[in-house]
């Protein structure tokens, strides 16, 4: 079975400083990745993906991950954070290619 | 913005009753799934429509119900409310099935059941 862990249930950080949203997953079979963002009283945003390819991922807002399949890990880093990054972050794994199993999902906060 | 949209943006029912939420997909996807997200959770995957048939369910009790329609719209129906369904519905559209593609969500519908 599938599985996806988000040990960080909340991130504080100061603006303009770098950061990372731990996600591990696991899976037997072969791994599609996504990361999406939850603005408040908002649906999910793509932020990015990991369907094959290169291992280092670029998404919207600055954001990229790194697909680590030794580590079985897909971790999302910013090198500087904005107030506006303030959100809810969710790591997935697509599942049998219909279903997204997400993780309990990141609140990251920016401070000024 | 992803161009799914989902009506209503608010609910609230009593106990017992039954709703029916609606998601319109993205211009060109034939694919719509639909997922719960309790408050503090993440989303949970409730089942996926393919071209007008159910093509995946989650553990869901048979009380959630949904359909598609030929435009590709669709509709999850859920009976007999329990507290417990409180929480937003999200409605992601896709191009494809049995693919590996990329889900495209909606702005949800929040259901608050009392």
């Amino acid at each position: 079975a599938q599985s996806v862990t988000q040990l960080d249930s909340q991130v504080p950080v100061f603006e303009e400083a770098p950061v990372e949203l731990r996600c591990n997953y696991s899976s037997s079979v072969s791994v599609y990745l996504f990361w999406y963002v939850q603005y408040p009283n908002q649906g999910l945003q793509l932020l990015l993906k990991y369907l094959s390819g290169s291992t280092l991922v670029k998404g919207i807002n600055g954001f990229e991950a790194e697909f680590n399949k030794s580590q079985t890990s897909f971790h999302l880093r910013k090198p500087s954070v904005h107030i506006s990054d303030t959100a809810e972050y969710f790591c997935a794994v697509l599942y049998n290619t219909d279903k997204l199993i997400f993780g309990t999902g990141t609140r990251l906060q920016v401070f000024p | 913005e992803t161009g799914v949209t989902q009506s209503p943006t608010h609910l609230i029912k009593t106990r017992g009753q039954q709703v029916t939420l609606r998601c319109s997909s993205q211009s060109g996807h034939n694919t719509v799934s639909w997922y719960q997200q309790a408050l503090g959770q993440g989303p949970q995957f409730i089942f996926q429509y393919y071209r007008e048939e159910e093509n995946g369910r989650g553990n869901f009790p048979p009380r959630f119900s949904g359909l598609q329609f030929p435009n590709y719209s669709s509709e999850l129906n859920v009976n007999a409310l329990e507290l417990d369904d409180s929480a937003l519905y999200l409605c992601a559209s896709s191009l494809g099935a049995g693919e590996v593609e990329t889900q495209y969500f909606g702005p949800g519908t929040r259901l608050l059941v009392l």
